[in-house]
């Protein structure tokens, strides 16, 4: 899944900083997804992108924003980052199909510190 | 909204056992999809159920759909320190924006 990459991969910010995590992929996918994992909560989605005049609310979009700046970039900003963002970001991307909910492939993911 | 709930949330077992996790919807679902997710890796695909009562195979591993598509498992037989990971199951209710819900996983280790 070298397809999709993630920038950067480890970062550790402070409360209060302007954060943004960025995503590329190299599939021609036009949808793609920004989730975020904490430890036994597994996946939740935080934005999500069907093509790149369309965006829309995950389940946990607060405090964050998303800008899909082409077919293959997606960015995830915390304007203002705080502690309990402190998590492990995951971009996706997938196919438009005939079949809904065609397959999800992940980048490697970006650890978020805030301290 | 659409809730789906895993178990167990762990399982430790013994090289050759035998390994279940299970999901269940509190929607009917249009499909089911399962990954797993390696200690400190990214989620990857593993399959994607669609049928009612579908059972898909792949080696060890088997999936199930259950008849009225709310429920699903993942069975692993002879376990293997390979199979270590977290198993995610992620459920898609239809509508028209084909979103995936992510269970909350479960994470297997295996004791060689």
């Amino acid at each position: 899944d070298a397809d999709v990459t993630q920038t950067p991969r480890n970062r550790i910010t402070k409360t209060g900083k302007r954060i943004m995590l960025e995503c590329s992929q190299t599939k021609g996918h036009d949808r793609m997804y920004w989730y975020r994992q904490d430890p036994g909560l597994g996946l939740r989605l935080i934005y999500y992108s069907f093509d790149v005049k369309d965006i829309n609310k995950g389940e946990i979009s607060d405090g964050y924003s998303v800008s899909r700046q082409a077919q293959a970039k997606f960015s995830l900003s915390l304007e203002s980052a705080i502690p309990n963002q402190t998590a492990l970001y995951f971009c996706a991307t997938s196919e438009t199909g005939t079949q809904p909910g065609n397959e999800q492939f992940f980048g490697p993911g970006t650890r978020l510190t805030v301290l | 909204g659409q809730q789906v709930m895993q178990i167990p949330q762990y399982q430790h077992v013994q090289e050759g056992e035998d390994f279940t996790t299970y999901c269940n919807s509190s929607t009917t679902l249009s499909n089911i999809q399962w990954y797993k997710q390696r200690p400190g890796g990214h989620p990857v695909f593993l399959i994607q159920l669609v049928k009612s009562g579908e059972v898909k195979k792949q080696k060890r591993l088997t999936f199930q759909f259950g008849e009225a598509k709310k429920n699903s498992s993942l069975h692993i037989t002879a376990t293997q320190t390979t199979d270590v990971g977290t198993y995610f199951c992620a459920g898609l209710s239809g509508g028209s924006n084909y979103k995936l819900t992510f269970g909350k996983g479960t994470l297997l280790t295996v004791n060689p």
